[in-house]
C-alpha cells in the first residue's frame, strides 16, 4: 500500500539559510510521482513542485528543489535562502497507478518556521 | 491563487444539520477531488468526479454525497452532521482522469467547517 512519511513535525531555521524537508515514500509500482505542497497559516494549499518516478533529473521551481533518491525511496524539499514567508506547513503527496484512479496519499506533514 | 475557488469560506452550523460545500475547477480542468483535513485524521481523499462521472471514492461516510454539473462545478453534501465532521475541506482539480501519476492536483482555499 502507499505510505508516506516525514519524520520531522516541526523544523526551524535562520532566515536566508536553505532547510530540507524530509520524504520517504513506499510503493510497490515502479511508475508513480511524487508532490510537495505549502499550507500556510491562511490554509490553502499551494502547488510547489513534481518529480516523476522516471524523471533522471532533480525537479526544481525558483528557490525550491527536490532531492529525489529512488534507491532510497527519499523525497527531500530543499528550500533554499529561506524567508519569512516561508513559514508554513509542508506535505509530501505520492500518487501511482496502483492507487484508486487519481487519488493521492498525503503524509502527515512539517511545520517549517523561519527565524529573523 | 490556483484558479480553483470554493464557496463558502467558513460554515458553523449544528449537529444533526446538513449543509453544501460548492467548488469551482480550474479552467479546463476535468476532475475534480474532495478531500477531509482533520487535526486527528490528516489529509483524507474523499471522491473523484471526471466530467461528471464518479471516478474514485476514498473514506467518504454514507452520511456525505458529491456530484459535478454539466458545467463541472462540483457540490459536497454533508448531513446528520456530528461534532467529529468539523474539519477544513478542501476542492481540488486537474487536467486528466487522474490516471496519469503526473497529473498535478491544484487546491482550492477551503471551506471550514465547525460543527457545534
Amino acid at each position: 500500500a502507499q505510505k508516506i512519511t516525514q519524520t520531522q513535525p516541526g523544523m526551524f531555521v535562520q532566515e536566508k539559510e536553505a532547510v530540507t524537508l524530509d520524504c520517504t515514500y513506499d510503493t510497490s509500482d515502479q511508475s508513480y510521482g511524487l508532490f510537495w505542497y505549502k499550507q500556510p497559516s491562511s490554509g490553502e494549499m499551494i502547488f510547489l513542485i513534481y518529480q516523476g518516478s522516471y524523471d533522471e533529473q532533480n525537479a526544481t521551481e525558483g528557490r525550491y528543489s527536490l532531492n529525489f533518491q529512488k534507491a532510497r525511496k527519499s523525497a527531500n524539499l530543499v528550500i533554499s535562502a529561506s524567508q519569512l514567508g516561508d513559514s508554513a506547513m509542508y506535505f509530501c503527496a505520492m500518487r501511482d497507478r496502483n492507487t484508486n484512479a487519481g487519488k493521492s496519499t498525503f503524509g502527515d506533514g512539517t511545520t517549517l518556521t523561519v527565524k529573523p | 491563487d490556483s484558479g480553483v475557488t470554493q464557496t463558502p469560506k467558513h460554515l458553523i452550523t449544528a449537529t444533526g444539520q446538513r449543509v453544501t460545500l460548492r467548488c469551482s475547477p480550474r479552467s479546463g480542468d476535468l476532475s475534480v477531488y474532495w478531500y477531509q483535513q482533520s487535526l486527528d485524521q490528516g489529509l483524507q481523499f474523499l471522491i473523484q468526479y471526471y466530467n461528471g462521472e464518479e471516478r474514485a471514492k476514498g473514506n467518504i461516510l454514507e452520511r456525505f454525497s458529491a456530484q459535478q454539473f454539466p458545467d463541472l462545478h462540483s457540490e459536497l453534501n454533508l448531513s446528520s452532521l456530528e461534532l467529529g465532521d468539523s474539519a477544513l475541506y478542501f476542492c481540488a482539480s486537474s487536467v486528466g482522469l487522474g490516471g496519469s501519476v503526473s497529473d498535478t492536483q491544484y487546491f482550492g482555499p477551503g471551506t471550514r467547517l465547525t460543527v457545534l
